[in-house]
């Protein structure tokens, strides 16, 4: 079946643009998360949404960093004001239930590459 | 301060060896652990876990081991291929949390 996809596969903006990343999940998963992945280095968490609530934004690394999810399905990444050290790969993962005991496995999707020129 | 770390970013081995991709952990309460291998371009993708009430749980030509009483965990990869070429990532999961922490991650290169 289809997997975790994710629009665009790259991104390359001006300092200052605002971007949107989008990331539709496993039809059925009810969790969501967003990663950041710099060059060469691991994952880092930003946000995770169990339906179209996010009880953890702690990861979000500004206020020009926000998330939305809608119908439980599709979400949004919007970084306003980007800034070069915005550049990496931005992440989307869903899985089916969230946390231990579950744990369900996380699917990642190939990730949109931002470019902040 | 709590941190997933892994003790070599590359690893260079012969087709057909096994590898063997170390990594450490340091929080006592994670109950659950999870091997990631991402391929260039492309998202991690799951290998396998392995949950703290167990110390080995095999695959299909991988096998995890977690030892907590030194708060390790490795993962093991027999007959190693050239498509097992990769960066593997080790991810924890806090007990009633949800956050996964990653691993700063391993390069695994196989030579023919």
């Amino acid at each position: 079946g289809a997997g975790v996809s994710q629009s665009p596969s790259n991104k390359v903006t001006e300092k200052g643009k605002d971007v949107e990343l989008r990331c539709d999940p496993i039809s059925g998963h009810t969790a969501l998360y967003w990663y950041r992945q710099s060059l060469g280095q691991g994952l880092e968490f930003l946000i995770y949404f169990q339906g179209n609530s996010a009880p953890d934004k702690s990861g979000l690394p500004s206020d020009r960093f926000s998330a939305e999810r809608t119908g439980g399905s599709v979400s949004t990444l919007t970084i306003q004001r980007t800034q070069q050290e915005d550049s990496a790969v931005y992440l989307c993962a869903s899985s089916l239930e969230l946390g231990p005991p579950n744990s369900d496995t996380q699917y990642f999707g190939p990730g949109t590459r931002l470019t902040v020129l | 301060g709590e941190s997933v770390g892994l003790h070599l970013p590359t690893l260079s081995v012969q087709e057909g060896d096994n590898s063997i991709i170390n990594c450490a952990y340091s929080n006592s309460a994670s109950d659950y652990f999870i091997w990631y291998k991402q391929e260039s371009g492309k998202g991690p993708q799951f290998i396998i876990d392995i949950r703290s009430n167990m110390d080995k749980r095999q695959g299909q030509r991988v096998t995890v081991l977690l030892n907590k009483t030194v708060k390790h965990l490795s993962l093991q990869i027999a007959a190693t291929q050239p498509g097992d070429s990769a960066v593997y990532f080790c991810a924890e999961n806090r007990s009633g949390g949800f956050k996964t922490i990653f691993g700063a991650g391993t390069r695994l290169f196989v030579k023919a």
